[in-house]
């Protein structure tokens, strides 16, 4: 177990639909980041939240969304979904901004997205 | 931005052999991560070495800051090493964000 958890593991939902994952970072880290892996792909960086604001912004489709909530934990929203939307979503935290606490980036097990 | 390059993109061994995968980066970072990434998507934190050589049984990094690129030393391969593995970078700045390189892909055979 990393720290990071994230839920679920799993979603299978149809084009069109709008779902919600969620990241708690591990214990004490203030920064949580958002993943995208697609298929035999890199990690694609999406967005950055440290202390419940947004801190950096990466390839993030309009129709996705964040937020990061005054007990830390984040949810990544994406909406209208499309095929190509089917990927690997990974939340990863760190420590209080540039600070890694010694031990850098820790991420959760990833949800994988299917979109049918 | 800061590039990564890994190299080689892929490798094939046999069970019991050894292997160097290099991470070469573009400009001066703050801090630098080797992850494996199994089988079954799950990313796994190596290594957190911005600088200096770290071991872990049958896992050693090396990162030399100064010219820019990080070693990842596999010994006594197992079919278990088998995934992709990425070498992750970010920068001074306070916006930055962890880069991650395109990754090697090792199989091992048994």
């Amino acid at each position: 177990d990393s720290g990071v958890t994230q839920t679920p593991k799993h979603l299978i939902t149809a084009t069109g639909q709008r779902v919600t994952l969620r990241c708690s970072p591990r214990s004490g880290d203030l920064s949580v980041y958002w993943y995208q892996q697609s298929l035999d792909q890199g990690l694609q960086f999406l967005i950055q939240y440290y202390n419940g604001e947004e801190r950096a912004k990466g390839n993030i489709l309009e129709r996705f969304s964040a937020q990061q909530f005054p007990d830390l934990h984040s949810e990544l929203n994406l909406s209208s979904l499309e095929l190509g939307d089917s990927a690997l979503y990974f939340c990863a935290s760190s420590g209080t901004g540039q600070q890694t606490r010694g031990y850098g980036y820790t991420f959760g097990s990833g949800t994988r997205l299917t979109v049918v | 931005g800061i590039q990564v390059e890994q190299s080689p993109p892929d490798l094939i061994l046999q069970e019991g052999a050894n292997s160097t995968l290099r991470c070469n980066f573009s400009d001066s970072v703050n801090n630098l991560q080797w992850f494996h990434q199994n089988p079954w998507g799950q990313l796994i934190n190596l290594f957190y070495i911005p600088s200096g050589t770290k071991q872990n049984g049958r896992l050693s990094a090396t990162t030399v800051a100064t010219e820019r690129y990080s070693l990842l030393y596999i010994s006594s391969s197992q079919t278990t090493d088998s995934g992709v593995y990425f070498c992750a970078v970010w920068g001074y700045s306070s916006a930055s964000k962890i880069i991650f390189g395109s990754g090697t892909r090792l199989s091992i055979r048994p």
